[in-house]
């Protein structure tokens, strides 16, 4: 079967940095995308990831390692809006994408 | 820029109504989807469309159709409501390809009793 892995909750501390973590065992893969979610709101795309390495863009970074399945976003500088859901997305061999549960990320003062 | 709009936000349906969920997109998106987000569950794709005219199933398709008149819009019907339905529905667009980011609406709230 296909699966994604994320954490359920963290909790970080405004100013600090975080990273969220996401396995994934699918059939095949075509890239991995990170999702926002603010609680009652639609999902907003964060990065796309196919090749290994660290992808920056601002206060955010994604990583990639396809031989070991597995991702992580990180978050610098943490603000009180950054409190959402994030939610990791893999493209499978069928280009079918298959989402994770989210990590519910709560940031305290 | 309105981006992707669902019709309406909220709704609660009897057990065996049926409705539709209207979605449009101004973006000229070529490709168009259907989920629906349960809690502790990731986002499962229910139909999807890569243009007008054309429609396929995703990985919950039963209980639901859709169908993609206009380029600009995708509906999608439920028959028969049933409780295991309730749920949030999402309408997300993208541009043609499979490596697009996906452009969400904000959702629509669906109770069935």
């Amino acid at each position: 079967g296909q699966n994604i892995d994320q954490p359920t909750e963290m909790t970080a501390t405004e100013g600090a940095i975080v990273q969220i973590n996401c396995t994934y065992q699918t059939s095949g893969f075509n890239g991995l995308f990170w999702y926002q979610q603010h609680a009652g709101e639609a999902p907003t795309f964060l990065s796309y990831n196919v090749l290994d390495g660290l992808e920056e863009k601002g206060r955010f970074s994604s990583f990639l390692s396809r031989s070991k399945g597995y991702s992580y976003l990180l978050l610098k500088e943490l603000q009180m809006k950054d409190s959402a859901s994030y939610l990791c997305a893999v493209l499978d061999s069928n280009y079918q994408l298959i989402w994770g549960a989210g990590t519910k990320l709560i940031i305290k003062p | 820029n309105a981006g992707v709009t669902q019709t309406p936000k909220f709704r609660v349906l009897k057990t065996g109504q049926s409705m539709t969920l209207l979605c449009a997109q101004d973006m000229n998106h070529e490709y168009m989807y259907w989920y629906r987000q349960d809690p502790g569950m990731g986002l499962r794709l229910i139909h999807y469309s890569v243009g007008e005219g054309t429609t396929a199933k995703g990985e919950v398709p039963d209980g639901y159709n859709v169908s993609r008149l206009k380029k600009q819009n995708f509906l999608l019907g439920l028959e028969s409501a049933a409780p295991s339905q309730t749920s949030v529905y999402f309408c997300a667009s993208s541009e043609a390809g499979d490596n697009q980011p996906q452009h969400f609406g904000d959702g629509t709230r669906l109770s069935i009793l």
